[in-house]
């Protein structure tokens, strides 16, 4: 069975960083490209990033790119959301998600539980 | 980036009815369109991915067509557990984008 749980919200300033992590098991990890969707507060889901299976290959959103970083750990089956520079508008439940084949661009197969990040002063 | 148009924001049904929900996209995105369900406190799920093609596990009332740049998903027979908010996703170009929702809520 596929379980991906995230980890690393809370409440944070306005111009802060934040990690957030989500660990993954059930599937072969390394192969798969993986992907962060948040959720706005006014229910809107929002893709934020991608990273491929190799971890060579990065994309972002354009409210992203710049403050944000995607990585992952093969080792520990674990990937990474590292966010700075944080604006108000990056308020929102952080899922972690798996696309249903392993390739980047594709339907998202299995979601975490989200995270909540609240950016506020 | 394409933009992605759901229609009707909301749809207000009995259990049993048939729900036709609409994706339409801003330019043609062949198959790529993915719907998804999403419960009040849950993460989202994969109902339908590539228009039509239904997921592991996903009951047969639940049908997708469309291609090009106008979608449907169409949910036969309402069950108690189908009243929920579903989106659709495209994953023809980056940025992957989603569609702002259509609630089916209990008439």
């Amino acid at each position: 069975e596929v379980l991906l749980v995230e980890s690393g919200g809370g409440l944070i300033q306005p111009g802060g960083s934040l990690r957030l992590a989500c660990a993954a098991s059930g599937f072969p990890f390394s192969t798969y490209a993986m992907n962060w969707v948040r959720q706005t507060p006014g229910k809107r889901l929002e893709w934020v990033a991608t990273i491929s299976g190799s971890g060579g290959h990065t994309y972002y959103a354009d409210s992203v790119k710049g403050r944000f970083t995607i990585s992952r750990d093969t080792s520990r089956n674990t990937l990474f959301l590292l966010m700075d520079s944080l604006r108000a508008e990056d308020t929102a439940v952080y899922y972690c998600a798996k696309p249903l084949v392993p390739a980047p661009l594709r339907s998202l197969a299995s979601w975490g539980q989200g995270t909540l990040v609240t950016v506020s002063s | 980036e394409i933009v992605l148009t759901q229609s009707p924001a909301t749809l207000s049904l009995s259990p049993g009815e048939r729900a036709t929900l609409s994706c339409r996209a801003s330019q043609s995105i062949d198959s790529y369109l993915a719907w998804y369900q999403q419960r009040p406190g849950q993460a989202p799920r994969l109902l339908i991915y590539d228009a039509s093609n239904r997921a592991t596990g996903i009951p047969a009332r639940f049908s997708g067509t469309g291609s090009g740049t106008d979608f449907t998903l169409t949910i036969s027979s309402l069950e108690p557990e189908d009243f929920a908010v579903y989106f659709c996703q495209q994953r023809s170009n980056w940025p992957l984008t989603f569609g702002g929702g259509t609630t089916v809520e209990i008439k």
